[in-house]
């Protein structure tokens, strides 16, 4: 699986947008970008994933780049809520996907 | 539709002790993975299962070992504690197969080893 970068921590007011990035510039034609996050004490949720098009959901958007090199996270409106970390991975779409490598994360503290 | 249930939450045991923590996944999912989370080596695979058999391993020693119910029901065992295993320990499935898939984690067994 590819390798991921992404910042340590962020901070985002309340109501407004959390753009979360992430580089993965030896990602390869068949790897999906996930991304997942983790609320303190609890087990890691998913959040979305993407191969090429921008993806959206009810949880957040996906922008990809168009040579595939990073990705952006949009959570649209972050409430206190959000502040977990979120984890940015890169993992092929074959019969073994489902061993995924976290890395650090970016813990994102949504403020009031 | 219920989620990932993982037994017991909280577990403390001593060094040279073992243990066994269960994990029922979501009905109708048959991959089953295992995760060590620790403040010092994040989160780390450990081995997944799918339709009773072991399809991914981690590199994690032979004391840690799993498996599968026909039922997709999963256990993991580990002997030999150590001070070192003290970790939360994370379950989660999927519908499994082949191609892309979210996995669905459960909130975890934190073993304390003392």
């Amino acid at each position: 699986d590819a390798k991921t970068t992404q910042p340590t921590s962020m901070d985002c007011a309340e109501g407004r947008a959390a753009n979360l990035p992430c580089n993965h510039s030896t990602i390869s034609g068949n790897e999906y970008v996930y991304w997942y996050r983790q609320i303190h004490s609890q087990g890691p949720q998913y959040i979305i994933h993407g191969l090429k098009n921008n993806e959206t959901n009810e949880m957040a958007s996906l922008i990809i780049t168009e040579d595939r090199k990073s990705s952006t996270l949009i959570l649209p409106h972050a409430t206190l809520r959000d502040t977990a970390v979120y984890y940015c991975i890169v993992t092929n779409s074959g019969g073994s996907n489902y061993k995924l490598t976290f890395g650090k994360g970016t813990l994102l503290t949504v403020n009031p | 539709k219920a989620g990932v249930t993982q037994t017991p939450r909280y577990l403390i045991k001593t060094r040279g002790q073992q243990v066994t923590l269960s994990c029922s996944p979501i009905s109708g999912h048959r991959s089953v993975s295992w995760y060590q989370q620790t403040p010092g080596q994040g989160l780390q695979f450990l081995f997944e299962y799918f339709s009773e058999t072991q399809r991914n391993k981690g590199n994690f020693p032979g004391r840690f070992s799993g498996r599968q119910f026909s039922n997709s029901r999963s256990e993991m065992n580990v002997s030999t504690l150590e001070l070192g295993d003290s970790a939360l320990y994370l379950c989660a499935s999927s519908l499994g197969g082949t191609g892309t898939g979210e996995l669905f984690f459960g909130e975890g067994s934190r073993l304390t080893v003392l």
